[in-house]
């Protein structure tokens, strides 16, 4: 069973306010993902790590910001949240050093922007 | 083009039913993953795989590394497989693509 939380889990918020999603992983992982979802839509990677102080945006320009700053912790920001961010986000993580690398995904966090 | 395939987008089944969804890309992989979502919920991994058949209770994936093709079969469907299922394979660069996912209604 996958030990990676994320918090909260359903979040709705105001245009203009700044909210942090967090995700933590127990595993040890030192892989870890942001995916966006919109309802019946496939994943959009958003923001990668691939360990402490190591932080890349992937292919959607979510207007969001990343931190790694321990190994367990991967937390999401927006800056100023817009009614066009409202979606699910996805926390995933896996641990490399293999050729099949399992991700593991957390529950989601539902957002909705007024 | 994407570079993972899923077919069909959607499927309905009556209960009992076997059901195939195919999976197809065009990178070069180690391994390929079979994901499930349930509505409303969050997406585990149902198979990792990188040849041959894999069987877990009532599904089965296989793959064809030269096809370069996937399916997932379940056999004897039930309501709650009901599901999106995501086909997933690693980039080099060590993020994955996914496929648009394949969403199951199994009807009782």
């Amino acid at each position: 069973e996958a030990d990676i939380y994320q918090t909260p889990r359903y979040l709705v918020i105001g245009t203009g306010k700044k909210i942090t999603l967090e995700c933590s992983q127990t595993m040890g992982h030192d892989k870890m993902y942001w995916y966006q979802q919109d309802p019946g839509m496939e994943l959009h990677l958003i923001h990668y790590s691939y360990g402490v102080n190591s932080t890349e945006k992937g292919d959607l320009s979510s207007e969001s910001t990343v931190s790694r700053i321990r190994t367990e912790h991967f937390p999401l920001t927006l800056e100023s949240a817009r009614p066009s961010h409202t979606s699910q986000y996805l926390c995933a993580s896996t641990l490399s050093g293999t050729t099949q690398e399992t991700q593991y995904f957390g529950p989601g966090t539902r957002l909705l922007v007024l | 083009k994407n570079e993972v395939e899923q077919s069909p987008q959607n499927l309905t089944a009556q209960e009992g039913e076997f059901i195939t969804i195919n999976c197809s890309y065009s990178v070069g992989i180690s391994a390929l993953h079979w994901l499930q979502q349930h509505p409303g919920g969050g997406i585990v991994s149902l198979f990792m795989l990188s040849s041959g058949k894999k069987k877990h209770g009532r599904l089965i994936a296989t793959i064809n590394i030269q096809e370069k093709h996937s399916s997932l079969h379940i056999t004897a469907s039930h309501p709650r497989d009901s599901a999106v299922y995501i086909c997933a394979v690693p980039s080099q660069g060590g993020q994955f693509y996914f496929g648009t996912g394949t969403s199951l209604t199994v009807i009782p």
